[in-house]
């Protein structure tokens, strides 16, 4: 069964920092991931999705790396902000269950100003 | 949450009654989907639609119906309401099935909050 992992559950950083996310997911044989961002009270919004063909993704100041061998996933931010504040969900897709998305149950960023 | 939208934002109800949760989306994407978020539990699937009339259980589908009569909407009932399902309820949308080469994005809606008493 696949879990997903995403480690630390919080992490506070000064406004300014690189900051990496974590995100472990047990199984390797996986179609796609996704990176997600939920700000307090609201939905999620996809930030990058990364083909299981993909090593990485950038959009901005976000990168995100992908390495199935190892099972692991990184969000890595640059210069945060405090806009950036918010919690940040890693989501595998398995190739046993094509409509299904195993969500991690993310990190709480807060940047502080 | 452009193109998508979820109602009752907000609901208060009683254990044992019936409640219905409605998705609206304006973007014509074939695959719909309704999940819960719990604390330490993360996201989870409850029933997903990969067409009109087409829907199929997700991880936590006991409790839950869902229907999809038109494109653009998708309802979950919980036809008999219990404290256990007090949750923060997404509905999701996308044009390609998750999986595959050309899986898209997934998006969500605003979420629909429902406490159960």
């Amino acid at each position: 069964k696949q879990e997903v992992t995403q480690i630390p559950a919080a992490l506070s950083v000064p406004e300014g920092e690189n900051l990496v996310l974590n995100c472990s997911f047990t199984d390797s044989a996986i179609y796609n991931l996704q990176w997600f961002r939920q700000d307090p009270g609201k939905g999620l919004t996809s930030l990058l999705l990364i083909q299981s063909s993909q090593r990485e993704q950038t959009s901005g100041r976000l990168n995100a790396s992908l390495d199935k061998s190892s099972g692991r996933s990184t969000l890595y931010i640059a210069a945060s902000q405090p806009g950036d504040s918010a919690t940040y969900l890693c989501a595998v897709v398995g190739t046993s269950g094509t409509y299904k998305y195993i969500f991690g149950t993310g990190t709480r960023l807060k940047v502080l100003a | 949450d452009a193109g998508i939208t979820q109602s009752p934002r907000h609901k208060v109800t009683e254990t044992g009654t019936p409640v219905t949760l409605r998705c609206h989306q304006t973007e014509n994407h074939r695959y719909m989907y309704w999940y819960r978020q719990d604390p330490g539990h993360g996201l989870r699937l409850i029933h997903y639609s990969y067409g009109v009339k087409d829907t199929d259980k997700g991880e936590v589908s006991d409790g839950y119906s869902v229907s999809r009569s038109k494109t653009e909407d998708f309802l979950l009932t919980l036809e008999s309401a219990t404290s256990s399902q007090t949750s923060v309820y997404f509905c999701a949308i996308s044009e390609t099935p998750p999986g595959g080469a050309g899986a898209n994005v997934l998006t969500f809606g605003a979420g629909s909050r429902l406490t159960v008493l």
